[in-house]
Parts: C-alpha cells; structure tokens; sequence
C-alpha cells in the first residue's frame, strides 16, 4: 500500500469548511484514496473513497488531482462532531487491509 | 440493521494471563479483520477471516491468535499478556466483493479496551 503524508493537526471554525490535504505521491493506478475518521473512543468511520474522479456523499467531498498524487477532503459546513483525527489511505479495492498513518488530528471550535 | 458489536467494552488482566475477546460483524458482511491502537504504535493490523480462514496476518507475534466461526462471529486470543498489549482492540468486518468492498469499505465496532496490570 502506497504511503500518505498528512498534516498531524488542522483548526477550523464551526460552520466553516474543513480541508483536510492528504499527499500520495506512489500511488498506482490500481489503488484507491479512502478516507476515515477516528472520533475519541470509537472505532474509526468510513466518510468517502475515490479513484480518480471527483466524489461527493453526504457526509463529505473528495478532490483528487489529476495525477493523482493528492487529495482533499471537504467538510462543506464544519460542526462540533466533526472533531475527530482523519485518516487517509490508499489501497487496492478489495485488498485484505488497512493501513493507517498518524492521520490529521481536526478541531472545530466555536 | 445493527453494527459490530465487540464484547467486553472494558477488560482488565494481569501481565501472564490470557484473554479472549469477541466481534459479530454486520449480518451478512462474511470478513472480520482485528486491529490494535496504542498511542506509540496507532492502529496495526492483526489479521483477516474469511469463511473460517485466516487470509492476512500483521506483524505481531504468536500470543496473538483469532479464529472465525461459521456464523461469521469472531474471537481473538491474546497469551501471556504482557503490559504492552494494554491498547484499543478493534473489529472490522466488510462485504469483502470488490465491489462490495468499493462500495461499503469497513464498519468497525467500538473497541475493547484491553488493560494489562
């Protein structure tokens, strides 16, 4: 699985948006960018993958250049739960594993 | 429908000592994946089932040991606990299809908190 760097912390303001970079600058043309987050105390939650088109769910927005050597995920309207440590990964689909770095620990504040 | 449930939340052990912790997975999801969070370390992969068969191991020793059964459910063993084993256990289980997989990702429970005394 090919490395990601993130920054280890990030603030944003409540009802801002959150960007949240992420750099994968080995990635293969197979592998896919994920991202999850950690809230304290829980497991880590699925927000959003993406190969190499832009993705938007409900819970967040994916932008991955064209070369696909980063990402950003997008918090369109940042709220206090959405403080958590973000987590970005790249693997094949289907591949029998995660592999998390340090993530970026993200704080919201009032 | 329901999530993954890991059983005990909390548990507190003495070093030498083993423990047996355990994880049903979201019905239908037929892969059930462990992992360890400390803070030194973060989230480490320890292995893979599916189908009652261990598919990928991480790099742990041999006191950690899991199985699956044929419902699905899984446990993970941990021998002669050592104060380095105190982490967040964590269970994941997945539609491992591809597209099941590209879809859904993982659903992981809420953890044990394993502490070694």
């Amino acid at each position: 699985d090919a490395k990601t760097t993130q920054p280890p912390s990030m603030d944003c303001a409540e009802g801002r948006a959150a960007n949240l970079p992420c750099n994968h600058s080995t990635i293969s043309g197979n592998e896919y960018v994920y991202w999850y987050r950690q809230i304290h105390s829980q497991g880590p939650q699925y927000i959003i993958h993406g190969l190499k088109n832009n993705e938007t769910n409900e819970m967040a927005s994916l932008i991955i250049t064209e070369d696909r050597k980063s990402s950003t995920l997008i918090l369109p309207h940042a709220t206090l739960r959405d403080t958590a440590v973000y987590y970005c990964i790249v693997r094949v689909a289907g591949a029998q594993k995660l592999v998390f770095g340090q993530g970026t620990r993200l704080t919201i504040n009032p | 429908k329901a999530g993954v449930t890991q059983t005990p939340r909390y548990l507190i052990k003495t070093r030498g000592q083993q423990v047996t912790l355990s994880c049903s997975p979201i019905s239908g999801h037929r892969s059930v994946s462990w992992y360890q969070q400390t803070p030194g370390q973060g989230l480490q992969f320890l292995f893979e089932y599916f189908s009652e068969t261990q598919r990928n191991k991480g790099n742990f020793p041999g006191r950690f040991s899991g199985r699956q059964f044929s419902n699905s459910r899984s446990e993970m063993n941990v021998s002669t606990l050592e104060l380095g084993d105190s982490a967040l256990y964590l269970c994941a289980s997945r539609e491992p299809s591809v597209n099941g997989d590209r879809v859904y990702g993982y659903t992981f429970g809420s953890g044990t908190r394993l502490t070694v005394v």
